[in-house]
């Protein structure tokens, strides 16, 4: 089956700016997951939704980053006044259930902040 | 909050020959441990993973340990080929739930012909 996408693979935009990044996750997967790799790092998590609700964003680096799943499904991480220092690729996951279960990564939106 | 340390942070090894990548982590609670592999340019791909129930898991070539009372995992590559090169990132749950995961820095594996 489909696994999970993520639009646009790349993304280049200048300071200041807002994004959006969407992510399709595996059809029926109830969790979903934000993460933010910087080069040479481990994976590091931004937010995770249950369902339509986010049931953790103490990962958000700060309130410039905005995440929503209004249906349950598709996901958006919004960007507000992008920074330099938001230059990374962004990388989502989904899972069956969420809890302590293998989650599913797709390729990842490369962001660069100019 | 849960701290995961990796090494080596690279590794080589000639084709034929074993790998083992070692990680570390800091909650007690954690009980889920999952190994990614990660080429250039893709998402991390899972290739194994532990629960803390379990002492030691095998899938073909790859194998996983664990000793909860140490706090640590160890990732075993055996009969290492070219197309096992990239980067090995490990992961422990944490959270109410073990909703969440602490990813380790990463070992970037390079398989010599």
């Amino acid at each position: 089956g489909a696994g999970v996408s993520q639009t646009p693979s790349n993304k280049v935009t200048e300071k200041g700016k807002y994004v959006e990044l969407r992510c399709d996750p595996i059809s029926g997967h109830t969790a979903l997951y934000w993460y933010r790799q910087s080069l040479g790092q481990g994976p590091e998590f931004l937010i995770y939704f249950q369902g339509t609700g986010a049931a953790d964003d103490s990962g958000l680096p700060n309130d410039r980053f905005f995440a929503v799943r209004p249906e349950g499904s598709v996901s958006t991480l919004k960007i507000q006044r992008t920074e330099r220092g938001d230059s990374a690729v962004y990388l989502c996951a989904s899972s069956p259930s969420g809890s302590a279960d293998t989650q599913y990564f797709g390729p990842g939106t490369r962001l660069t902040v100019l | 909050g849960e701290n995961v340390e990796q090494h080596p942070s690279t590794l080589s090894v000639q084709e034929g020959d074993s790998a083992v990548i070692k990680c570390t982590y800091s909650d007690s609670a954690s009980n889920y441990f999952p190994w990614y592999k990660q080429e250039l340019g893709k998402g991390p791909q899972l290739i194994i993973d532990i629960r803390s129930n379990v002492g030691e898991k095998k899938d073909q070539r790859i194998a996983v340990t664990l000793n909860k009372t140490a706090k640590h995992f160890s990732l075993h590559i055996t009969e290492t080929q070219p197309e096992d090169s990239a980067v090995y990132f490990c992961a422990a749950s944490w959270g109410n739930y073990g909703q969440n995961f602490v990813f380790g820095p990463g070992t970037r594996l390079s398989v010599l012909p």
